[in-house]
């Protein structure tokens, strides 16, 4: 499975703009760019997922590098129910599976 | 319906039960899975249902074995478990593997 790299953490303050970074320099060309969050003591969440153009739905916005190299997740306005781990995952092809990395804890402050 | 419901919510068990966990989803969701989460680790995971068949086996051992009787159930039963199987176990479901999972709130299971 290709590989994605995350900030460990990253901190957000209340109704600001947050950006959250993915590398991901091993995608192959069949791969969708997915993103899951997990908040505390519940399962994963899905969030947003996209191949190349940039996506945006109710709950987020996805940046997709041209080169597909890299992505960002934007949430417009963070809140305290933002607050969670948020996962980037490759997966794509005939790949039946998901399979998470370490994924960014992010902290909203009030 | 738009959930996965897990069953229990929590279960403590010894070394020598034999126990099952229960899944279910009445999306019409064609694909199913079982992850085990860690404290403070990312979801890992165990096993895949496509059609109802079993897809992918992560190279778990067979003290865990799961089931898919029909297309809204899953499930995973657990023989001689050790403790360190305690763990959160994470069902999902997606409607065909490519995206959109969605997950359940898990089990907690703590194995004495």
């Amino acid at each position: 499975d290709a590989k994605t790299t995350q900030p460990n953490s990253m901190e957000s303050n209340e109704e600001e703009p947050v950006h959250l970074p993915c590398n991901h320099s091993t995608i192959s060309g069949t791969d969708y760019i997915h993103w899951y969050r997990q908040l505390p003591s519940q399962g994963p969440e899905y969030v947003i997922h996209g191949l190349t153009s940039n996506v945006n739905n109710r709950m987020a916005s996805l940046a997709i590098a041209e080169d597909r190299k890299s992505s960002t997740l934007i949430l417009h306005r963070a809140t305290l129910r933002d607050a969670a781990v948020y996962y980037c995952i490759l997966s794509g092809g005939s790949n039946y599976k998901l399979t998470f990395g370490k994924g960014t804890l992010l902290t909203v402050n009030p | 319906d738009t959930e996965v419901t897990q069953t229990p919510k929590h279960l403590v068990m010894g070394m020598t039960n034999k126990k099952s966990l229960k899944c279910e989803q009445h999306m019409g969701h064609r694909a199913m899975y079982w992850y085990k989460q860690k404290a403070k680790k990312p979801p890992e995971l165990m096993f895949v249902y496509s059609y109802e068949k079993l897809s992918i086996n992560e190279s778990v051992p067979s003290r865990f074995s799961p089931e898919c009787p029909n297309s809204s159930l899953l499930n995973l039963h657990l023989h001689a478990l050790q403790p360190e199987d305690s763990a959160l176990y994470l069902c999902a479901s997606s409607p065909d593997g490519y995206y959109g999972y969605t997950f359940g709130s898990g089990t907690r299971l703590t194995v004495v």
